[in-house]
């Protein structure tokens, strides 16, 4: 069974880099999966940031893409998010999460609020 | 690319079967049978409830199940629970630069 664990910073500052790290335990990256990152701002929906394919193919929300870099660590069996020049807008709930398809999310984090605040 | 529609809200007597509706267009629901839903309790994490339009995940109950007509996919809970009572979102597959949309959520009540 997947297991994901978001760990990072819980308030950045505007005009700063969010970086997220997601351990992954129970499958190792290198070996399959799409692993990606969904956030959904206080009281509001989801929506989709990017994911990278544990080949290092990455596919990124265009209305994020300038912004956004998800990479793989696979000697650590992690990946992370970097989101910069971050506004009050980024304050979301980030989850981590994976599937066996880009669109699927099957297994997830339990999320980490990041709050943007000066 | 514009989130898919869903009702806002839903809601249904313990035992009574409800359905949420997702719609979007051809480049998205229509087009491929890349459809998902997700519940969604308070405070926690979304769960996979259906992918590939109508297929369960091993350990989702069978009171669950998807459908699509044209650009419309539909979940149906049957023999409503307390514990259904949750937020639901479709996503899809689209065709557009954005790759993936979730819908615009739906509260599901339990009476």
């Amino acid at each position: 069974q997947v297991q994901l664990q978001e760990s990072g910073p819980g308030l950045v500052k505007p005009s700063e880099t969010l970086s997220l790290t997601c351990a992954v335990s129970g499958y190792s990256i290198s070996s399959g999966y799409y692993w990606g990152w969904i956030r959904q701002p206080p009281g509001k929906g989801l929506e989709w940031i990017g994911s990278i394919y544990h080949s290092g193919s990455t596919y990124y929300n265009p209305s994020l893409k300038s912004r956004v870099t998800i990479s793989v660590d696979t000697s650590k069996n992690q990946f992370s998010l970097k989101l910069s020049s971050v506004t009050a807008a980024d304050t979301a709930v980030y989850y981590c999460a994976s599937g066996r398809q880009l669109v699927t999310e099957t297994y997830w984090g339990q999320g980490t609020l990041v709050t943007v605040s000066s | 690319q514009s989130a898919l529609t869903q009702p806002a809200s839903v809601s249904g007597s313990p035992g009574q079967s409800i359905t949420i509706s997702c719609t979007g267009t051809s480049s998205d629901v229509g087009g491929y049978n890349y459809v998902s839903w997700y519940q969604q309790h308070p405070g926690k994490a979304p769960k996979l409830m259906i992918y590939d339009v109508s297929n369960r995940p091993s350990g989702v109950s069978n009171r669950f199940s998807g459908s699509k007509s044209g650009n419309t996919a539909s979940l149906t809970i049957s023999g409503l629970q307390a514990e259904d009572e949750a937020d639901y979102y479709c996503s899809s597959y689209t065709s557009s630069s954005t790759l993936k949309v979730f819908g615009t959520g739906t509260k599901v009540t339990v009476l």
